[in-house]
């Protein structure tokens, strides 16, 4: 049972528009929600991540809304720009109390920014 | 700064072989580390995870097996590979204050 889900394996947009990347989740112990980006054979890389306190958290180009009662979060990056093309995980962390961090990843969706 | 070591970079192993994967994280002490693999078409899929020395839990059951001798060393073995094996694997550690942070990945192919 797939926790963290990405229904959208690639995306492809215009340089200069808005890319939204989109997420959904099942547990409601989830307290806490990350996006990675991720070139070919290299390791993901932090991009933003929002509490589930908060509904939306922006830095710079990237945004991140949280829907709480649709288990739902969106990445919006704008303007979008060709070295924005990679791989977008997003990732899930319960909170278990203790010191461990694990985070649930959805499959990804690979964004292309076409020129 | 704290930094995290993968290798190798690629690696094409026969069926059958076995297999060690090593990670290891600077500048930090007693990190929380990480095992994650991305088979294909597939997302991160968490497969050890160790808070301290000796300490390793699985989360999937597999033909794989994880150590931490030590505190900043954290390796990935198989006795026999299988051909489901195949994959990207990631190595990761956590500290409070500093995140969440990957290697650059092992590209491991069972031919």
């Amino acid at each position: 049972d797939q926790q963290v889900k990405q229904n959208s394996p690639s995306l492809s947009v215009q340089e200069g528009r808005i890319s939204i990347l989109n997420c959904d989740y099942t547990n409601s112990m989830f307290d806490y929600f990350l996006w990675y980006k991720k070139y070919p054979a290299e390791g993901p890389t932090f991009l933003i991540s929002i509490s589930s306190i908060k509904d939306k958290n922006e830095d710079g180009r990237f945004t991140v809304f949280l829907n709480k009662s649709a288990k739902h979060l969106s990445l919006h990056i704008v303007p979008s720009q060709p070295g924005d093309s990679a791989v977008y995980f997003c990732a899930a962390r319960q909170d278990s109390g203790g010191s461990n961090y694990k985070l649930t990843f959805g499959k990804g969706t690979l964004l292309t920014v076409n020129p | 700064s704290q930094t995290i070591h993968q290798w190798p970079a690629t690696l094409v192993q026969p069926v059958g072989s076995p297999l060690s994967l090593e990670c290891t994280v600077e500048g930090t002490s007693n990190p929380n580390l990480y095992w994650y693999r991305q088979a294909a078409g597939r997302g991160l899929q968490l497969l050890f995870y160790s808070v301290g020395i000796g300490q390793i839990s699985s989360e999937v059951p597999q033909n794989l097996s994880a150590s931490r001798p030590q505190d900043r060393q954290f390796i990935l073995s198989s006795k026999k590979l299988l051909l489901s094996d195949s994959g990207f694997y990631l190595c990761a550690w956590f500290m409070w204050g500093f995140g969440y942070t990957f290697g650059s990945g092992t590209r491991l192919t069972v031919v």
